[in-house]
């Protein structure tokens, strides 16, 4: 069964900084890998989506990078903002026609 | 926004009960898959289905069914709650003909059994 973790569960960083958040999953037969973003008690919203072929996907500050044979993804935020607080989920898809989560990054960008 | 859209938008109901949570997938998309998330957990995936048909289950019991109509919008339906079924329930919509491409995830019907 995959198996999907984040580190950190939390981060708090002050405005500016760039960050970077971890995803790493136990099955690397995977068919593709999303992060999301969701703020408190709202649905999800896609941030990157990387096919299984792919090394790394970029929009604006964001970079996200696929290391399949090592079970890795990492989520690059450059030059963080108060409004980009909110729990990053990742998760991966694989070739069953199954999706799997973290328990996602919370993060508090402060002014 | 995306196009996917739930409802209700908050549901209570008491251990036993049965209840029906809807979705309507974006326009184009064929395939809608349904998760759970508890507080303070990262979505768990129940099935997913593509056109019409179930094309995918996690490890959720017979109790948690559902439904795709002809125009891809989709019916969850939870039999005999428990108080564990207390959750956010997401669906999401995805592909153009492909079906596991990029999820587009609707703003979640928050169930609460008591």
């Amino acid at each position: 069964k995959q198996e999907v973790t984040q580190i950190p569960a939390a981060l708090s960083v002050p405005e500016g900084e760039n960050l970077v958040l971890n995803c790493s999953f136990t099955d690397s037969a995977i068919y593709n890998l999303q992060w999301f973003r969701q703020d408190p008690g709202k649905g999800l919203t896609s941030l990157l989506l990387i096919q299984s072929s792919q090394r790394e996907q970029t929009s604006g500050r964001l970079n996200a990078s696929l290391d399949k044979s090592s079970g890795r993804s990492t989520l690059y935020i450059a030059a963080s903002q108060p409004g980009d607080s909110a729990t990053y989920l990742c998760a991966v898809g694989n070739n069953f026609n199954k999706f799997y989560f973290g328990s996602g990054t919370k993060l508090n960008v402060k002014p | 926004e995306t196009g996917v859209t739930q409802s209700p938008t908050h549901l209570i109901k008491t251990r036993g009960q049965q209840v029906t949570l809807r979705c309507s997938s974006q326009s184009g998309h064929n395939t809608v898959s349904w998760y759970q998330q508890a507080l303070g957990q990262g979505p768990q995936f129940i099935f997913q289905y593509y056109r019409e048909e179930e094309n995918g289950r996690g490890n959720f019991p017979p109790r948690f069914s559902g439904l795709q109509f002809p125009n891809y919008s989709s019916e969850l339906n939870v039999n005999a709650l428990e108080l564990d079924d207390s959750a956010l329930y997401l669906c999401a919509s995805s592909g153009a003909g492909v079906p596991f491409y990029e999820q587009y995830f609707g703003p979640g019907t928050r169930l609460t059994v008591t």
